[in-house]
């Protein structure tokens, strides 16, 4: 099957943790984004990459790391520095940049 | 920046009734409109999108109107059914290829 998997589903973090959501994709698709979701609100782009060994910041990057070394691979670390990090976090991918984008299941993050 | 403005933000029908749901854009540079789909606890899917050139898009109940000049589109759901029922979102493509999104709205089909 072609698509999008995000893991885990749901992902507890302590104070002081960081953590790290999986995202892949078997479509062949070059651009890949991190979304975080907050209740009633939009989609807030948190970092996108359109090539492997490059990505970008996005509106809200502040308290995120990212890394792309393989095209079917963009894992998203929720580092210690975020201090409001409870959202549902969604990945997405696209052939190429301003391309239609298909999005994953999504990791629900809470705090403990 | 592009900013996506989305009404209604909640929208009752009756089964059978048909929902509008519409969005506003500022960037007149924009010219990709997807509408997406997002049923609790699930990621967004694609259910239709257009592109500056047309002005209108259909897909069996589903349709899509764009006003490039008023910088504003909309969906148009007709014969809508309970399984209707779900959070809607727009999101019109940026001069630097990201999507920006409207706020949803969370439509409920009244069997």
């Amino acid at each position: 099957d072609g698509g999008i998997t995000q893991s885990p589903k749901y992902l507890f973090r302590k104070e002081g943790q960081n953590v790290t959501l999986s995202c892949e994709q078997n479509l062949n698709h070059d651009a890949m984004y991190w979304y975080r979701q907050d209740p009633g609100q939009g989609l807030r782009l948190i970092y996108y990459s359109q090539i492997v060994n490059d990505f970008q910041k996005g509106d809200i990057a502040e308290g995120y790391s990212v890394s792309r070394e393989k095209k079917e691979s963009f894992p998203l670390t929720v580092t210690s520095a975020q201090k409001n990090p409870t959202a549902f976090y969604l990945c997405a991918s696209s052939f190429r940049r301003s391309e239609t984008q298909y999005f994953g299941p999504g990791t629900r993050l809470l705090v403990l | 920046g592009e900013n996506v403005e989305q009404h209604p933000s909640t929208l009752s029908v009756q089964e059978g009734d048909s929902a509008v749901i519409k969005c506003t854009y500022s960037d007149s540079a924009s010219n990709y409109f997807p509408w997406y789909k997002q049923e609790l606890g699930k990621g967004p899917q694609l259910i239709i999108d257009i592109r500056s050139n047309v002005g209108e898009k259909k897909d069996q109940r589903i349709a899509v109107t764009l006003n490039k000049t008023a910088k504003h589109f909309s969906l148009h759901i007709t014969e809508t059914q309970p399984e209707d029922s779900a959070v809607y979102f727009c999101a019109a493509s940026g001069f630097l290829g990201q999507f920006y999104f409207g706020t949803g709205t969370s439509l409920t089909v009244i069997p």
